[in-house]
């Protein structure tokens, strides 16, 4: 299996604050690379594919880039909604595999 | 708009079967996947399987031994069947939408629509 690894695990940061937050693959996965957020209580969102491409909806202070076996989840000027947990996940080659999770919390 | 909505049994004694069951609104059911993927403490994010409206499975090798999923494709419905269970296999269990979209000149494949998830706990 591909193992997904995060940093950090997480994280304290002010509204309006650049956060970012790093995913490496054990083996090179191309840009096979998605990106979740999840909030407390509720299923994972899918905010990025293909390691940079927004899924529809998701505002453009998200990025994702990297290819290969690193990747890094940007947010530009962090927002109150923004405070959850987000995931990387590898879409290279089944069984699909994700990250441990980054908590982003309030400083 | 697709919506999945997934129901089973919360409790279970070891040894028993999980079973849940989702079903989609909304959407098409062919040209996508359906998957089943948990999360707990322990292991966070795990995915269990997956199969198209064909019936083509794939399963995770680590639970291959106790997983089949089912498709009743009238129905629009899949389903997850876990057997043997332990308190290891206590998560909150979705159900989960697997589609190809193109990006560049490549598909790629996202996990995008959730169930609402279910909290499955095995205790004796």
């Amino acid at each position: 299996d591909i193992q997904m690894t995060q940093s950090p695990s997480s994280l304290s940061a002010s509204v309006g604050d650049r956060v970012t937050i790093t995913c490496r693959a054990s083996q090179s996965i191309s840009s096979y690379l998605n990106w979740y957020q999840q909030k407390t209580g509720t299923a994972p969102k899918l905010l990025i594919f293909a390691a940079s491409t927004l899924q529809s909806g998701v505002p453009s202070r998200f990025s994702g880039s990297g290819s290969g076996t690193d990747f890094t989840l940007t947010i530009s000027s962090l927002q109150p909604e923004d405070f959850a947990s987000y995931y990387c996940q590898q879409s290279y080659i089944t069984p699909w595999t994700f990250g441990q999770g980054t908590k982003v919390e309030i400083k | 708009q697709v919506q999945l909505q997934q129901w089973g049994a919360g409790l279970l004694r070891p040894s028993e079967t999980l079973s849940l069951t989702c079903a989609v609104y909304g959407g098409s059911f062919s040209g996508s996947s359906w998957s089943w993927i948990r999360q707990s403490p322990g292991k966070g994010l795990e995915w269990i399987g997956e199969i198209n409206h064909s019936g083509s499975t794939d399963y995770n090798p680590s639970l291959k031994s106790r997983v089949t999923i089912s498709v009743d494709t009238s129905r629009k419905q899949f389903s997850l069947q876990l057997s043997s269970v332990t308190a290891a296999d206590t998560a909150v269990y979705y159900c989960v939408r697997g589609r190809g979209i193109a990006a560049a000149t490549n598909t790629y494949y996202g996990l995008d629509v959730w169930g609402q998830g279910t909290t499955v706990t095995v205790s004796s």
